[in-house]
């Protein structure tokens, strides 16, 4: 069984520029979150997308934007990159049920510094 | 709102037993996981409530209380691999899988 994979693991960008962050899911898992960690922080839920579609967004401006493709693995975009963007990216695949949730597992993030 | 409190730092020595505390106030509640995170690493999931009681796993036990918003982690046996970050985070109702952290609390394991 394949874990979640992420990349590129560590990514210098200047403030202003654009980023992509790549995911791929556990196999089987059919859903995949994002989260924003900051030095010290607990994970803040970025979005989910399910089957493609976003189905839930955390408390993140639209420059924050998400791809899902028909083989699960995912995107996170970051337009307009600002000083405080600077943090540990996670993505978690997990198989989403009709009681809501199952259990999330995190891929070993992409650290991502905007000077 | 959404809050979740755990201490920030706790120290313990090899061989004890240590309990983390997690608090929580949130709109929702459909669950509550423990993480472990080492220092730049990804979180691994180390347990699971949804109902009231302890759930034991090995030298790890957790228990929640739905009624007073509380959970704790329970670590026995302490080694030195102990030291890391333990995530608090309720999985809040909605049809999704959305988490809510605590922003950890960093033990440290001495001999």
């Amino acid at each position: 069984e394949t874990g979640v994979t992420q990349s590129p693991t560590h990514l210098i960008k200047t403030r202003g520029q654009q980023v992509t962050l790549r995911c791929s899911s556990q196999s089987g898992h059919n859903t995949v979150s994002w989260y924003q960690q900051a030095l010290g922080q607990g994970p803040q839920f970025i979005f989910q997308y399910y089957r493609e579609e976003e189905n839930g967004r955390g408390n993140f401006p639209p420059r924050f934007s998400g791809l899902q493709f028909p083989n699960y693995s995912s995107e996170l975009n970051v337009n307009a990159l600002e000083l405080d963007d600077s943090a540990l990216y996670l993505c978690a695949s997990s198989i989403l049920q009709a009681s809501g949730g199952n259990e999330q597992f995190f891929g070993p993030g992409t650290r991502l510094t905007v000077l | 709102g959404q809050n979740i409190d755990q201490p920030t730092e706790m120290t313990a020595t090899e061989g004890a037993i240590v309990q983390i505390n997690c608090t929580y106030q949130t709109s929702g509640f459909n669950g509550l996981f423990w993480y472990q995170q080492h220092a730049g690493e990804a979180p691994t999931f180390l347990s699971y409530n949804v109902l009231d009681g302890l759930e034991e796993k090995g030298r790890f036990s957790s228990f929640l209380s739905r009624s007073k918003g509380y959970s704790y982690l329970l670590l026995k046996e302490l080694q030195m691999k102990d030291s890391a970050s333990y995530l608090c985070a309720v999985r809040v109702s909605g049809g999704y899988n959305k988490l809510i952290f605590g922003a950890g609390t960093r033990l440290a394991v001495h001999p």
